[in-house]
Parts: C-alpha cells; structure tokens; sequence
C-alpha cells in the first residue's frame, strides 16, 4: 500500500559526482515536495511543484534542482554534491495547495557524500 | 511569521503513563496545525491537525491535541503511552503567507516511552 515511494533507501556518492534522488506517487496529488533533513532536525523545504509549476525556495541552493516529467514522478538532482549535503532527502505530497491538507512523505533517502 | 516552537528536545514517559508533547505557535491569522511522527530512519506519517471547530483533535494511534488560543499552543496528548510510541514528533503549521504551500515545522520531540 506504499503512496510515495523514494528510490534509493540509501544513496552513496563522491563529492562533485550528480546524483539523482527519484519519488514516485499512486495518489494523483498535485504539489509534490522536497525536503531535506539533517540528523532528525526539522525538515528544511526545497522547493515544490505544483502540477508542472515549479517554485524553489529562496534559500535552496543552486546545486539542487528538480524535474517533474508527470504527475507520478518527481527527481531532485544534486549536480555537484558536497559534504554538507549530507541528510535525509524526504519526498512529500498534498492533494493541492489548500492550506489544511496534510502531506504524506515517503521514506526518505539516506544520502551520504563521500 | 509563522512559526511553531517545541520547547521539549525529549521527553521521558514510563508506559501507561499519560503524555505531553509540547507546541507553541506564532501565526498572522487563522492557524492551522498539524502534527507529525517520524519513526527511526522513515519519513514522517501524519498524526492530526487543526482547521477550525473543536478544539480537542482526535487524531492516530490514540492521539489527541488541544488547541488553545489563549495560550497559542497546541500540545500533543496521550492518555496512556506505549513503548511504541517512541519516536521523533513534529509540530507544524502551513505558512499562509506563501499560499499555503509551505509546511513549517517545529525542531522536534524525541519522546522515549520506557517499559
């Protein structure tokens, strides 16, 4: 009954070496997201897409970036992971934008940068 | 702004013992409040919320929280842990001065529940 399923559970990679985190839904949510959290501190919001509208936080750094080829699908891309990008990458949803809808978040990705 | 602060880094609750997980807000208008757990190495799984109406909110698990305006605060409650419900617990409130989009959460409660 998995809804937001994130691939890999675990991502190894070298410092500077892309890397792609991926979050697939089986709810036909609207907004998908992308967190980041460090050593179970609060998740930090990276950007959104809002159907096929993009909106990226104002303090995400440039090194991330996102695609949203459907509904299901959505991929954050790291071009040029450092150290400090270390953390767990959570994937959430929302049915749409309305400010009482709750998120559902996948697993995560244990992202480490070797 | 909004925010939210979770005063409490943890919490210690023998089991059978009722418990409190602590969450204040600061918010321009109509708050609205969730809380969230996250179990070790998953993602977070929604507990209850806030919109309006009443304010004692039943949520998961055997979950409740009051609201309380007067106090800004939306602790979470539960009358008799279990050892399960260890975990990392998160206030959060939707940022209404983004649209809504954004979910801003509290640094989180690590509530050990001992046997």
């Amino acid at each position: 009954d998995a809804m937001v399923i994130q691939n890999p559970r675990y991502q190894v990679t070298q410092f500077g070496k892309p890397v792609t985190l991926s979050c697939s839904q089986t709810l036909n949510h609207n907004v998908m997201y992308w967190y980041q959290q460090k050593s179970s501190q609060a998740p930090k919001l990276l950007f959104h897409y809002y159907d096929k509208d993009f909106n990226n936080e104002a303090d995400t750094p440039d090194n991330f970036q996102s695609r949203r080829p459907n509904t299901s699908f959505c991929f954050l891309d790291i071009r040029s992971p450092g150290l400090g990008d270390a953390a767990m990458y959570l994937c959430a949803t929302s049915r749409d934008a309305a400010s009482n809808e709750k998120l559902f978040f996948g697993s995560g990705t244990q992202l480490s940068v070797l | 702004a909004q925010s939210v602060a979770q005063p409490e880094d943890q919490v210690n609750v023998a089991e059978g013992n009722p418990l409190t997980v602590k969450c204040t807000y600061s918010v321009s208008g109509n708050p609205y409040l969730f809380w969230y757990v996250q179990y070790p190495n998953r993602g977070l799984q929604f507990l209850l919320k806030y919109i309006t109406g009443d304010n004692l909110v039943k949520g998961s698990y055997g979950f409740e929280a009051e609201f309380n305006k007067s106090q800004t605060s939306f602790h979470l409650k539960k009358p008799s842990a279990l050892v399960s419900d260890s975990a990392l617990y998160f206030c959060a409130v939707r940022d209404l001065n983004t649209g809504g989009f954004k979910t801003i959460f509290g640094a989180g409660t690590r509530l050990f529940v001992k046997a």
